[in-house]
């Protein structure tokens, strides 16, 4: 089982409007948690970075929160743009001892669309 | 900025030929990775180097071999390329800290491989 879910799997807006994706992870010891963006035929992009003690941090239009209690993280969008239709993709590291590169965990991605 | 490069957006090959997928980074990084990544399933691990000629197994390394005979160029080599091996392909590199920190993954433009 992934032990990053993502919801929902993808979604239509309007442009101007706003959006919220979900995170639910049950990764653990939890290090930080990044929501990246990849547009299609590209690489991902990282938005935002969180650690244990951070419950929200924001790139722009793009605002990140995260509850470690309850392992939920979220990413919301304001007054989206043509330019948000990609895919966004959370993505949580292990705080592990004995290794120096921390392995992420990958959700399955969000892909957003946004219309005229 | 980091750049990180591979060197094929699109490849098709047939089944059985051996395939050669570069990924080269200009920012030192000492760690690098290759991923797969498929509709509905998060990136996964196939293999990482964290130091020249150092390789470390991933989540799914069947099928799969790597070379990393420079610190800057990193190699996925598909010995006997099969049709179930057709996927999106990302490179990335990150520094390397202490233990159980988790430096950002900077990734590559992908490489779309079809194996028919």
């Amino acid at each position: 089982k992934n032990q990053v879910e993502q919801s929902p799997q993808s979604l239509i807006i309007l442009e101007g409007k706003n959006c919220t994706l979900q995170c639910n992870y049950t990764v653990s010891p939890f290090s930080n948690l990044r929501w990246y963006k990849q547009d299609t035929g590209r690489g991902p992009v990282s938005l935002t970075i969180m650690t244990f003690s951070e419950n929200t941090k924001s790139n722009g239009r793009y605002t990140a929160t995260l509850d470690a209690d309850t392992k939920q993280s979220s990413l919301h969008i304001t007054a989206s743009q043509l330019s948000d239709s990609a895919s966004y993709i959370c993505v949580v590291s292990a705080r592990t001892r004995g290794d120096s590169w921390g392995k992420l965990q990958f959700g399955a991605g969000t892909q957003v669309v946004v219309t005229p | 900025d980091v750049k990180v490069t591979q060197s094929s957006r699109y490849l098709v090959k047939r089944t059985g030929e051996k395939v050669f997928l570069e990924c080269v980074q200009d920012m030192d990084h000492e760690n690098m990775f290759w991923y797969r990544q498929d509709p509905g399933l998060g990136l996964r691990l196939i293999y990482f180097s964290y130091d020249v000629k150092m390789k470390e197994k991933g989540d799914i390394p069947e099928g799969y071999s790597v070379s990393r005979e420079k610190k800057e160029r990193f190699s996925l080599i598909l010995e006997s390329a099969s049709t179930n091996q057709t996927s999106m392909y990302l490179c990335a590199s990150s520094l390397s800290g202490l233990a159980g920190s988790s430096y950002e993954q900077y990734f590559g433009p992908g490489t779309r491989l079809t194996v028919t």
